[in-house]
This record gives C-alpha cells, structure tokens and sequence, in this order.
C-alpha cells in the first residue's frame, strides 16, 4: 500500500524551514527517507524503526510517531543544495520491501 | 568503494526489439531490487531478490518483463517485446538484509526510450 506524501511540492527562501510527511494507514515495520535530484538516482538519506524515534544529521532530522504509522522530514535553515524530490520508503511487517510514496519536489531559491 | 552499476546508461529502440539491462550489486549485497520510474506512476518496484532468489515478482508489468540473477554479482532485467509504454529510467538498487534494517543503494539508472 503506497503511503501518502504531502505536500506535493514545496518552494522555499533559503534560509527558510519545511517539513514534509509520509502517511501510511497502518503501522509500518520501518521508514526510509531519500533525496532524488534531478536526472539522477535517489540517495539515501536515514532510516527510522521505532515508534518515538527521531534522529538527524546536520539540518536534516525526521521523526516517526508512537504508533508508527507517520513520519516527518525537517529540513531546517535549507541550503540550495536541498532542492530536490524527497521519497519517504515504507515497509510493512510482511513484505520486506519498500513502496515508495509519490514524492515532493523542493525547490530551495537564492 | 564501487557503488551499484548499470549499463547501458541510455537505451533507444525501436519497438518490437529486445531490451536487456543489466546491473551489478555492491560486493557482499544479498538483496538486490529492480524500479521503473516514470512521472506518471512514481517510483515502482519491479521485482526483488534475495540471495539470488526471485522473492516478489508481483510488480512485474507482464510476461514481455523477465528478470534473472544467475550468480551475486549480477542481474538482467529483459523486455521482449518492447513497447513504447515501457519508457522509463529503470533503476536497480541493492541492500544488505542481516539482522538489522539497511538502506538500499541505487544505481544511476537506464533511460529507456522505445520509439
């Protein structure tokens, strides 16, 4: 079951914050977070697992809540080079791969 | 450290010919997944395997799409015949399943054109 992004897209100042979510109707195993430039592959960016969990690195952290059925991307004091499409990566408890959500696009402006 | 390999990088055929993709794993992956992406329908998984098994191929389109893994160190993805709507880049990625959770590793894609 494909899980639900939004926003769909999202333009920004740098310097500006955004928060992006992944919605999924039933609790999941575990969320993976990727960035997809334009023309190129997708790149991993972290992975959560446990309900409550929140982790980060630089000015980019996510959250995944008690019932584990959403997580958050936060991206904090954006820089340019985070423009891009942002896929949240869901598994559920029996299939062990990932249905990626439909994307959003970032656009970080000077 | 080499990262996941495709070739070709770009493919343009004509419909009705034979497509073949091929992808090599990062050394030491057991799990290995083949995406189509397209702007209509996303980021789609194809197929997966795990220690050179076939394990889901439920996102196969149909029987013109074929995939192998003869040994850990390599995979094809055919289509024959092709069609005009198989158009997409193609990605493969690979992962390590352990007793952890492991972030899957994607290569640069194939962008196909069936013309």
């Amino acid at each position: 079951q494909q899980p639900v992004q939004s926003p769909q897209a999202v333009i920004l100042r740098e310097g500006e914050d955004a928060v992006i979510n992944c919605s999924s109707s039933k609790a999941l195993y575990s969320v993976h977070w990727y960035r997809q430039k334009h023309g190129e592959a997708p790149i991993f960016l972290m992975i959560l697992l446990k309900g409550g969990e929140q982790k980060g690195h630089d000015k980019i952290s996510a959250s995944f809540n008690e019932k584990k059925q959403q997580s958050s991307l936060y991206l904090t004091a954006s820089q340019l080079s985070y423009s891009g499409t942002y896929f949240c990566g869901t598994e559920d408890g029996s299939a062990r791969q990932l249905t990626f959500g439909s994307g959003t696009q970032l656009t970080v402006l000077p | 450290d080499a990262g996941v390999i495709q070739s070709p990088r770009h493919e343009v055929t004509e419909m009705g010919q034979e497509v073949t993709l091929r992808c090599k794993p990062i050394s030491g992956h057991n799990s290995l997944f083949w995406y189509r992406q397209t702007m209509m329908r996303g980021l789609e998984l194809l197929i997966y395997f795990n220690n050179n098994v076939p394990i889901d191929d439920s996102g196969m389109p149909e029987d013109r799409f074929s995939a192998k893994m003869p040994n850990a160190s390599f995979s094809t993805l055919k289509i024959q015949p092709s069609e005009p709507r198989d158009s997409a880049v193609y990605f493969c990625a690979s992962s390590f399943r352990g007793s952890g959770n492991q972030p899957q590793h994607f290569g640069d894609g194939t962008r196909l054109s069936i013309l």
